[in-house]
């Protein structure tokens, strides 16, 4: 079946400019993450949905950070006003639950360049 | 703030060469460890998810352990072919209240070398 699908691939932008990360988690599963990999760092978990519970918003680093999800389907990441160390690969995750400790299947990611 | 370590960092190897890497995690509130491979270009894939203390798990040529008393888990390539050549990151996961969360180390970054 389908795995997890981010778009687009590569984003370059503008510092100063809001941008929007989309997510398709695979079908079914009620769990969605996002998380982001600045160069040289490790995985960083942002923001967690789980079914129609509130999202776990505690590791979004800043308020210009904003995500969406509709329903258990399609989630965007927003990003408001730029800025060059917001310039990563955004990763989205997805599982079903309960399921086998929370296994997570990622999608390829989203290269965000802020210039 | 959870402290998750990886190391070495990065690792070159010679094909057919074994290797190890280790991943340090905290000893209390355990709930699950994983191992994920990231090759470039690619999309992190599940290696394996470890929650008894003393597992052993195993699948082709990789294998590894896990220690929840002391907090740490080894990740063992038998064989090294350049086709391992990805980073391998451990994610720590506490359950309870944080059960949605995955804590990543660094990872280590291996290189295997025809």
């Amino acid at each position: 079946g389908a795995g997890v699908s981010q778009s687009p691939s590569n984003k370059v932008t503008e510092k100063g400019k809001d941008v929007e990360l989309r997510c398709d988690p695979i079908s079914g599963h009620t769990a969605l993450y996002w998380y982001r990999q600045r160069l040289g760092q490790g995985l960083e978990f942002l923001i967690y949905f789980q079914g129609n519970s509130a999202p776990d918003k505690s590791g979004l680093p800043s308020d210009r950070f904003s995500a969406e999800r509709t329903g258990e389907s399609v989630s965007t990441l927003t990003i408001q006003r730029t800025q060059q160390e917001d310039s990563a690969v955004y990763l989205c995750a997805s599982s079903s639950a309960p399921n086998s400790y929370n296994e997570q299947f990622f999608g390829p990611g989203t290269r965000l360049t802020v210039l | 703030i959870l402290n998750v370590e990886q190391s070495p960092q990065s690792l070159h190897v010679q094909e057919g060469d074994s290797t190890n890497f280790t991943c340090s995690f905290p000893s209390s509130n355990f709930y699950a460890l994983h191992w994920y491979r990231w090759e470039t270009a690619k999309s992190p894939e599940a290696l394996f998810v470890m929650t008894l203390n003393g597992d052993e798990k195993k699948k082709g040529r990789i294998s590894a352990t896990l220690n929840t008393k002391e907090g740490y888990s080894y990740l063992y390539i038998k064989g090294s072919q350049p086709e391992d050549s990805a980073t391998y990151l451990c994610a720590f996961n506490a359950g309870g209240t944080s059960y949605g969360k995955l804590t990543f180390g660094q990872g280590t970054i291996l290189t295997v070398h025809p």
